[in-house]
């Protein structure tokens, strides 16, 4: 498969754990993301990386939450002291480099479903 | 500010019947819009993706229209089938490096299609 691959798909942890999720986008593509989704809404943006630098955080990025890409390839995003709260969907997007920059698609990935109990 | 509105929130109709869902934006600049289905459980998977000088797209039963003008934008289903249902996100790019890494979302439009 060489779409964009998110591990766990699942995850359940108690009040308080800390939970690491990690992103594989596609080959090549530069640029990944990190959305929020809760059930009904659409994806919120929480960050963005060019390679391997973090250049944009949403203010929903609380001091809980730290996401890294250090080699530029795979990313992981970790939530700390998880309150019931951050129980979502947490999806990743990759694209390509803007060449065509009217055309750069964003490619999901299935997603990782955060429970907090 | 940058936002994308989305009509109706939710809509059931009948299989086989066409429908037209509505998406609103105020992004500026603007460099595309992309139409994306989501399954319930399931990552957004791209319909159509659209320039400003492009007014519409069509991908099999889905078409797609741009108005860069009144910035508006519409995803027409034809005979719809019943994998049809499922939510409808509208997303709009503003220039690379811009604000929210360059993707604003609307909420989406959740479509049910019934036997």
């Amino acid at each position: 498969d060489t779409g964009v691959s998110q591990d766990p798909r699942h995850k359940i942890t108690k009040r308080g754990q800390n939970v690491t999720f990690r992103c594989d986008p596609i080959s090549e593509h530069n640029r990944l993301y990190w959305y929020r989704q809760t059930l009904g809404q659409g994806p919120e943006f929480l960050t963005y990386f060019q390679n391997e630098a973090q250049l944009e955080k949403s203010r929903l990025l609380s001091d809980r939450f730290s996401a890294e890409r250090p080699k530029g390839s795979f990313s992981t995003l970790e939530i700390q002291r998880t309150e019931q709260g951050d129980s979502a969907m947490y999806l990743c997007a990759s694209s390509p480099p803007g060449v065509e920059r009217f055309k750069t698609e964003a490619f999901f990935g299935q997603g990782t479903r955060l429970t907090v109990v | 500010k940058n936002q994308v509105e989305q009509s109706p929130q939710s809509l059931i109709i009948l299989e086989g019947k066409n429908c037209t869902l509505q998406c609103n934006y105020t992004v500026s600049p603007f460099s595309n819009l992309r139409w994306y289905k989501q399954d319930t459980g399931r990552g957004p998977v791209s319909l159509t993706i659209m320039t400003f000088s492009e007014n519409t797209k069509s991908n099999g039963r889905y078409t797609a229209t741009l108005d860069a003008d009144t910035k508006q934008s519409s995803l027409h289903i034809t005979a719809s089938q019943l994998s049809d249902s499922a939510s409808y996100i509208c997303v709009v790019s503003g220039s690379p490096g811009g604000s929210q890494g360059n993707l604003i979302f609307g909420k989406g439009t959740k479509l049910s299609v019934k036997p």
